[in-house]
């Protein structure tokens, strides 16, 4: 199965900061059929973002999107307070669907 | 807009069978494939499988000896079984609406929380 690597596991920032977050593959991904969602406690996760780049129904603009093959990042060009959150992505490749293990973004 | 809603025992003895049912509404569950994610308390996300409204189904190798999923298209539900659990299967349990070209899922549940203890 391909492992998706996340990185940082925590990230300390504060309003209105810019935020980039990490993924990588243990192989290619098929076509970059990248994924990112975002968590809140409690909550199911969100799509953010498909296609590695393509913005899902409702999100906003600050956030973006972009990689191919084995290297992918999430943006978020200004944290805003409600984006404060763990966010995952995810790809399907080799037979099996995979996550990351998460980054959780933290108020500094 | 399409809703999800998983429904099922919240507690599960060791070695027994954990079932769940997701019930779709605002949408016809047909055209679709539907999917079951779970997420172990303060951890990550694991892929459980999916399945499509024919029938069809896909599972995480790592479970797919005991999973067994199926679908109801007249109820608009699909389920999922569990067998033989261990406490390392006490998770929150999601249904999603997946998206084979792209590989994405777009609406999910509100999640159920299934605790296996004896």
């Amino acid at each position: 199965e391909i492992v998706l690597t996340q990185s940082p596991g925590t990230l300390s920032l504060s309003p209105g900061e810019r935020a980039t977050l990490s993924c990588r593959a243990s192989q290619s991904v098929r076509n970059s059929y990248l994924a990112w969602y975002q968590q809140k406690p409690g909550q199911a996760p969100r799509l953010l973002i498909y296609g590695a780049s393509s913005r899902a129904t409702g999100i906003p603009d600050r956030f973006s999107g972009s990689g191919s093959g084995t290297d992918f990042t999430l943006t978020i060009s200004r944290l805003e307070p409600e984006d404060f959150a763990v966010y995952y992505c995810q790809q399907y490749g080799t037979s099996s669907l995979t996550f990351g293990q998460g980054t959780k973004v933290e108020i500094k | 807009q399409v809703q999800l809603q998983e429904s099922g025992p919240g507690l599960v003895k060791p070695s027994e069978t954990l079932s769940l049912t997701c019930t779709v509404s605002g949408g016809s569950i047909s055209g679709y494939y539907w999917s079951w994610i779970r997420q172990p308390p303060g951890k990550g996300l694991e892929w459980i499988g999916y399945i499509y409204y024919t029938g069809s189904t896909n599972s995480n190798p790592s479970l797919k000896s005991r999973v067994t999923i199926s679908v109801d298209t007249a109820k608009n539900q699909f389920s999922l079984k569990v067998n033989s659990v261990t406490a390392a299967d006490t998770a929150v349990y999601y249904c999603a609406r997946y998206h084979v070209r792209g590989d994405y899922f777009d609406y999910w549940g509100q999640g159920t929380l299934v605790t296996v203890s004896s």
